[in-house]
């Protein structure tokens, strides 16, 4: 049982925008930086953000991340077909000295 | 840029031990957090443990505490995770991943800032667990 909760899924058309909520507590998220990764099934996972709202060098602006209190929140816009995918966030947990991951959000381009 | 290669799939009986490698090519992990992530099928990503080799730190999520165990060997620039007393629920893609933990400012009565992202991933290695 992961401490920080995504919804399960989210969906939307070719080209819209997506949003996937993170929510954590004071121990993690309200205190620490906040990470994404994309997870394509039979990949290794992708940092898609990290430190709340940084991009690594070749991931698209189209990717976004913010962070407000005990939730975090990964924004996709112009979203693709390749976008398809499981989406989790992660942080330091302080209290157990630990990092932890996310439910994860499957992410479908209807 | 650095590259992890991780040793191959292993097949292990229950109750044994597993250890997996992960080789940093093109660079040096010395300085970075080595973590070891899981994927059991049809389950989420499950942070197991990190080790910085620079300061020697070791942390493991409290699951696997007494379980797993997370050495760096750096003349040979690998880290390896062992995984003692397997059970069926072992069973996952192992992911050994770099990046940066700092684990944040403290104050006599809070902690705060921690940055904890892995930037650069193995390809996994395939664990079965049968008798």
């Amino acid at each position: 049982q992961s401490v920080l909760t995504q919804p399960p899924s989210v969906s939307a058309a070719p080209g819209q925008k997506v949003t996937i909520s993170c929510s954590g507590s004071s121990s993690n998220i309200g205190n620490n930086f906040v990470s994404w990764y994309q997870h394509l099934p039979g990949t290794a996972p992708k940092l898609l953000i990290y430190d709340n709202t940084q991009r690594p060098s070749g991931i698209p602006d189209r990717f976004s991340g913010s962070q407000s209190g005990t939730s975090a929140t990964l924004d996709i816009s112009g979203l693709q077909t390749g976008d398809e995918a499981d989406y989790y966030c992660g942080t330091w947990d302080t209290s157990l000295s630990a990092g932890v991951f996310g439910t994860g959000t499957t992410v479908t381009v209807l | 840029q650095v590259q992890l290669v991780q040793s191959g799939a292993e097949v292990k009986k229950p109750g044994s031990s597993l250890k997996v490698s992960c080789t940093a090519s093109g660079g040096t992990f010395y300085t970075s957090a080595i973590n070891w992530v899981r994927q059991a099928p049809g389950q989420g990503l499950e942070w197991m443990g990190s080790i910085i080799p620079v300061f020697g730190t070791t942390y493991y999520a409290k699951k696997f505490q007494g379980r797993v165990t997370i050495i760096a060997d750096s003349s040979t620039n690998t880290a390896y995770m062992e995984l003692s007393s397997l059970r069926s629920d072992d069973m996952a893609v192992y992911y050994c991943a770099t990046g940066r933990t700092f684990t944040g400012h403290c104050t006599s009565t809070n902690c705060y800032g921690a940055s904890h992202y892995m930037g650069v991933w193995g390809k996994g290695t395939t664990v079965t667990v049968s008798s």
